[in-house]
């Protein structure tokens, strides 16, 4: 099994659906990071998570929130989805920042 | 504001041809830099981490070099199956989070 799990694998949405995605990890870390890719963007980070009472803002995290349900799940909603969100949504974990993180294989996200 | 830049965006090379993919990067104090492997359709690998200037790091046909403004990751001898999208990250400040670049695409042909 992989370490850091996403689901849906693929989602296509409307335009104005919530919609969530789901992450779980088996690594025990307690840091958390949901981003975004886009081509030729690299990857941005939307919001991050310490702990189970921790949530942070990352750089791009209008129009998303996000829920640390147990130290192994984190979830990323988008309220009202629009098709600039349309994208590759990946999960992180990590001992600590700066230390080796584990991916998961991504959420591929269109927003019609 | 930290910038994190790769280049080139994408290189195509041939089995044996070996090169060099860049990460210039502008932060005021960077605590380390890192770069992962994507391959198609998953999530990043963490290939290396490097943490001051001079510092190199090998793995295979990789190596990873760091400079004061720059990071270069050398791949000797390429074979196809090193044909991925490497990315490089910055970290400036213990505790700050990664800044990644746009990723170098390379491919490389039989």
């Amino acid at each position: 099994d992989a370490d850091v799990t996403q689901t849906p694998r693929n989602r296509i949405t409307k335009t104005g659906k919530r919609i969530m995605l789901e992450c779980s990890q088996t690594k025990g870390h307690d840091r958390m990071y949901w981003y975004r890719q886009d081509p030729g963007l690299g990857l941005r980070l939307i919001y991050y998570s310490f702990d189970v009472k921790d949530i942070n803002k990352g750089e791009i995290s209008d129009g998303y929130s996000v829920s640390r349900q147990a130290q192994a799940k984190f979830s990323l909603s988008l309220e009202s989805a629009i098709p600039n969100q349309t994208a590759l949504y990946f999960c992180a974990t990590s001992d600590f920042v700066g230390g080796e993180a584990f991916f998961g294989q991504g959420t591929r996200l269109t927003v019609v | 504001e930290d910038q994190v830049t790769q280049s080139p965006e994408a290189l195509r090379l041939q089995e044996g041809e070996s090169s060099s993919l860049n990460c210039s990067y502008t932060v005021s104090g960077l605590r380390g830099l890192f770069w992962y492997r994507q391959d198609p359709g998953k999530g990043p690998e963490f290939l290396f981490t490097l943490y001051s200037a001079g510092e190199e790091k090998e793995k295979e046909r990789l190596k990873a070099t760091l400079t004061k403004k720059e990071s270069f990751l050398h791949i000797t001898a390429p074979k196809p199956e090193d044909s991925a999208t490497y990315l490089c990250a910055v970290q400036e400040g213990a505790g700050n989070m990664l800044t990644f670049g746009g990723g170098t695409r390379l491919m490389v042909k039989p």
